[in-house]
């Protein structure tokens, strides 16, 4: 069975650092979207891809943080720099494409923690 | 925007019991809402969705209900085992947006840990 691969699974690192995550999402799949859960809370959308254009990044903080999916497949979302706040777990998730109903698929997600 | 509650934040039951996770939303534009399980350290699972066009949706120990009107929707998990111990999220998605290349994000709730005890 297909499924979203991301990488790395865990990223430590120091603030002010950089770092950037890794998204495949399931082939075929046209829209990916980029969440940040923070533990004990639901998955908040920080980037919606349709192929290869920003739909929505109302909620991606742009200063510093930035995601691309320039062929429309996979996707890297990276974080310039890193904050004591930015430690969360990123989900990378897809879907056929955006009709309501299209069942999104998440990866194993990106444990990123801040020192 | 849309803005999705869940309650309650935990639930514990007894092996066998039953155990309903409650969801209202806001915005009546709302017509999908899937539900997730996501278990300690894994990926969220879909384990079943609505649409609006329909009051309830059964599919063996798990069942959902909508209530348009009153904007809510329920998980119901019956017979419940250890294993369906996990953090349970609702969502709420609009249809596909009329003008092209804008979103259509699914709005979570925060979460019911659900801990069926054996």
């Amino acid at each position: 069975e297909a499924e979203v691969a991301q990488s790395p699974r865990y990223k430590i690192t120091e603030k002010s650092q950089a770092v950037a995550f890794w998204c495949d999402p399931i082939s075929g799949h046209a829209t990916l979207y980029w969440y940040r859960q923070i533990l004990g809370q639901g998955p908040e959308l920080l980037v919606q891809f349709q192929d290869e254009s920003v739909v929505d990044d109302s909620q991606l903080p742009k200063d510093r943080f930035s995601a691309e999916r320039l062929k429309g497949v996979d996707s890297t979302l990276k974080i310039q720099p890193a904050e004591l706040g930015d430690s969360a777990m990123y989900l990378c998730a897809s879907s056929l494409g955006s009709l309501s109903y299209n069942e999104q698929f998440f990866g194993p997600g990106t444990r990123l923690t801040v020192l | 925007g849309e803005n999705v509650e869940q309650h309650p934040s935990t639930l514990s039951v007894q092996e066998g019991d039953s155990a309903v996770i409650k969801c209202t939303y806001s915005d009546s534009a709302s017509n999908y809402f899937p539900w997730y399980k996501q278990e300690l350290g894994k990926r969220p699972q879909l384990i079943i969705d609505i649409r609006s066009n329909v009051g309830e949706k059964k599919d063996q120990r798990i069942a959902v209900t909508l209530n348009k009107t009153a904007k809510h929707f329920s998980l119901h998990i019956t017979e419940t085992q250890p294993e369906d111990s996990a953090v349970y999220f609702c969502a709420a998605r609009q249809s596909a947006p009329a003008v092209a290349n804008t979103g259509n994000q699914f709005y979570f709730g925060t979460g019911t840990s659900l801990t069926v005890i054996p």
